[in-house]
């Protein structure tokens, strides 16, 4: 069955420290690829998508994720996070049959 | 511009009973998502709308089903509630139906008991 795991469940960093979340999928067909984040109160939001091309992608916010085909990842990145980036961060992929999957979610804290 | 609404905000529902949520897209999208977010997990997708059919369905029994409207809107429908039932229900809408990016709603929590 198709999976998106997303293996670290709980980040804690430090403001100006740099954040890698971790994204895997199992699904060997095309992709489009997708991290949303959902603020405290707020609603799930886009981050970043992929759906050809460079596999380095940017977001909103200074986040970029890039895709690795060989790996089936998609591993979010941002050089230096602030207390604001407190949030809970996805990972979705789409298959080629139009179903979407999401990881469990990341939960990050940044501590001022 | 509006965004993805839902209503109600909460329902509590006996077990066997039958439910129907509601959805209203953002405004200029046609196409409508529905997810199962149980807590501590991420979305589950359940189905998604296009121009009133049903365009891609996850692994859910046929007690869930959806509707689509003229103008967009949506309804999810889960009938013989069971307990594991009990979850956010998330409702996204997009653009087109090309286009992948979705739009969340603030959601309607079930409890079942």
């Amino acid at each position: 069955a198709q999976s998106v795991s997303q293996h670290n469940h709980h980040v804690i960093l430090s403001e100006a420290a740099s954040l890698e979340l971790g994204c895997n999928y199992s699904y060997g067909g095309t992709v489009n690829l997708f991290w949303y984040v959902q603020y405290p109160g707020q609603h799930l939001q886009l981050l970043l998508k992929y759906f050809s091309g460079d596999p380095l992608v940017k977001g909103i916010k200074g986040f970029e994720a890039e895709f690795i085909k060989s790996k089936f990842s998609f591993n979010l990145r941002k050089p230096s996070v602030q207390w604001s980036d407190t949030a809970e961060y996805f990972c979705a992929v789409r298959s080629n049959f139009n179903k979407f999957y999401f990881g469990s979610g990341t939960k990050l804290n940044v501590k001022p | 511009e509006t965004g993805v609404t839902q209503s109600p905000t909460h329902l509590i529902k006996t077990r066997g009973q039958q439910v129907t949520l509601r959805c209203s897209s953002q405004s200029g999208h046609n196409t409508v998502s529905w997810y199962q977010q149980a807590l501590g997990q991420g979305p589950q997708f359940i189905f998604q709308y296009y121009r009133e059919e049903e365009n891609g369905r996850g692994n859910f029994p046929p007690r869930f089903s959806g509707l689509q409207f003229p103008n967009y809107s949506s309804e999810l429908n889960v009938n013989a509630l069971e307990l594991d039932d009990s979850a956010l229900y998330l409702c996204a809408s997009s653009p087109s139906q090309g286009s992948y990016e979705q739009y969340f709603g603030p959601g309607t929590r079930l409890t079942v008991t």
